[in-house]
């Protein structure tokens, strides 16, 4: 079995400031790793996601995120938010190889940028 | 080209009722995916379908919940007998081909039981 752990559930930033949202999984398997956002009364949305390669990974508006192996780790970064990134971010992972479908997520980091 | 849509957008029932979820994928995607976000549970994985088949049932809460694909498109997720604790956003999702294809959500259909 699988789980995330989104270290933290709430995380107040100024707009312009850097952020990092934490995240780290636990799996017996090799797996894929996923970020999404959910904006205010609107549906998931991906930001990136890693399958394999570069343990780096740019995805949309400006957010990256790392894979560490050894550390069980996908944190997300941005270094300067906006006041439009006020949103939910959730963590999820996959199995790499069967059952692969099943997405785990984890409870989710309230991102609040203010002015 | 249009998103995954769900309906209702809404939907008050009474404890007891049966009611039915409805998924309209992105056309062309063959895998699709059930979701409930609850303010218990965070978001917890249902079912799957690739194609009309579902291969994993196992995320199903109880038999009173079941849900079917047609013509590999429309799906439906129906609930039983609803209880106070299957109040939830059920959202619905799809992707091309599988879970490293990007997953499209639908924006959720808001279910209160009273």
């Amino acid at each position: 079995a699988q789980s995330v752990t989104q270290l933290d559930s709430q995380v107040p930033v100024f707009e312009e400031a850097p952020v990092e949202l934490r995240c780290n999984y636990s799996s017996s398997v090799s797996v894929y790793l996923f970020w999404y956002v959910q904006y205010p009364n609107q549906g998931l949305q991906l930001l990136l996601k890693y399958l394999s390669g570069s343990t780096l990974v740019k995805g949309i508006n400006g957010f990256e995120a790392e894979f560490n192996k050894s550390q069980t780790s996908f944190h997300l970064r941005k270094p300067s938010v906006h006041i439009s990134d006020t949103a939910e971010y959730f963590c999820a992972v996959s199995n790499s190889g069967g059952s692969n479908y099943k997405l785990t997520f984890g409870k989710g980091t309230l991102l609040t940028v203010n002015p | 080209g249009a998103g995954v849509s769900q309906s209702p957008s809404n939907k008050v029932t009474e404890k007891g009722k049966d009611v039915e979820l409805r998924c309209d994928p992105i056309s062309g995607h063959t895998a699709l995916y059930w979701y409930r976000q609850s303010l218990g549970q965070g978001l917890e994985f249902l079912i799957y379908f690739q194609g009309n088949s579902a291969p994993d049932k196992s995320g199903l809460p109880s038999d009173r919940f079941s849900a079917e694909r047609t013509g590999g498109s429309v799906s439906t997720l129906t609930i039983q007998r609803t209880q106070q604790e299957d109040s939830a956003v059920y959202l619905c999702a799809s992707s091309l081909l599988g879970v490293t294809d990007t997953q499209y959500f639908g924006p959720g259909t808001r279910l209160t039981v009273l």
